[in-house]
């Protein structure tokens, strides 16, 4: 089954350092997703990536997709405080014959940004 | 902005009782998901659910679970007797859309707590 799966687990960092997150997963996708979760709450959608794109920007995040090595990373430049949180990697399985749809995460990465 | 809204947002039971865990979706959308995580890991799907029925679900969500909308607004989870393993962090989630590119939108969780 399709599964991201995120590196580092856990990346410390001081305030104002660039962030950098991989994903990595394993069959083909229709687009992959960034989510965030702090600590003890649901997951909020950060940004979408297509599987013909390449980059993408939102604000400070910048996302990039490799389908050849089937890869994507997340790089938060300027990082704050608020930015401590978990992030992870979703595929879509979409299926459009069965109308079934799904995301699968991986397990994450731990931010933790130290002012 | 609208929010899926779960409820409880602990939940501790015995072994072998049942739990019932509540959503309210968002109130256009008309795709609703439920996840779960264990111990902060990773995201696990359980379960979709379109035009009152299950579109899709993992090997997770066995006989013991139920998903059920009794009326316009709530999405049930139902676990029929629960096990120490059904500890865990369940999300429900909502979309307006499906397929590829929809996002997700969470709920904050419900912490079960089997004993």
């Amino acid at each position: 089954s399709q599964q991201g799966e995120e590196d580092p687990q856990a990346l410390s960092i001081q305030e104002g350092e660039n962030a950098t997150m991989n994903c990595s997963y394993k069959t083909s996708i229709n687009n992959l997703q960034w989510y965030r979760q702090n600590s003890g709450r649901g997951l909020v959608h950060l940004i979408l990536i297509r599987s013909n794109e390449r980059e993408k920007h939102s604000g400070r995040l910048r996302v990039t997709l490799d389908t050849s090595k089937k890869s994507s990373s997340l790089l938060i430049t300027a990082s704050r405080a608020a930015d401590t949180a978990s992030y992870f990697c979703a595929t879509d399985n979409w299926d459009s014959g069965a109308g079934s749809y799904q995301l699968t995460f991986g397990k994450g990465t731990k931010l933790s940004v130290i002012p | 902005e609208p929010e899926v809204t779960q409820t409880p947002s602990h939940q501790v039971t015995q072994m072998g009782q049942e739990v019932i865990l509540r959503c309210v979706p968002i109130s256009n959308h008309l795709y609703f998901y439920w996840y779960r995580q264990i111990l902060r890991q990773k995201v696990e799907f359980l379960v979709s659910f379109y035009n009152n029925e299950i579109s899709e679900k993992s090997e997770i969500f066995d006989d013991q679970f139920s998903v059920e909308r009794p009326d316009g607004s709530n999405f049930t989870l139902k676990i029929r007797s629960t096990k120490l393993e059904d500890s865990a962090m369940y999300f429900c989630a909502s979309s307006d859309g499906a397929g590829s590119n929809e996002k997700l939108f969470f709920g904050s969780g419900t912490q079960l707590s089997v004993l």
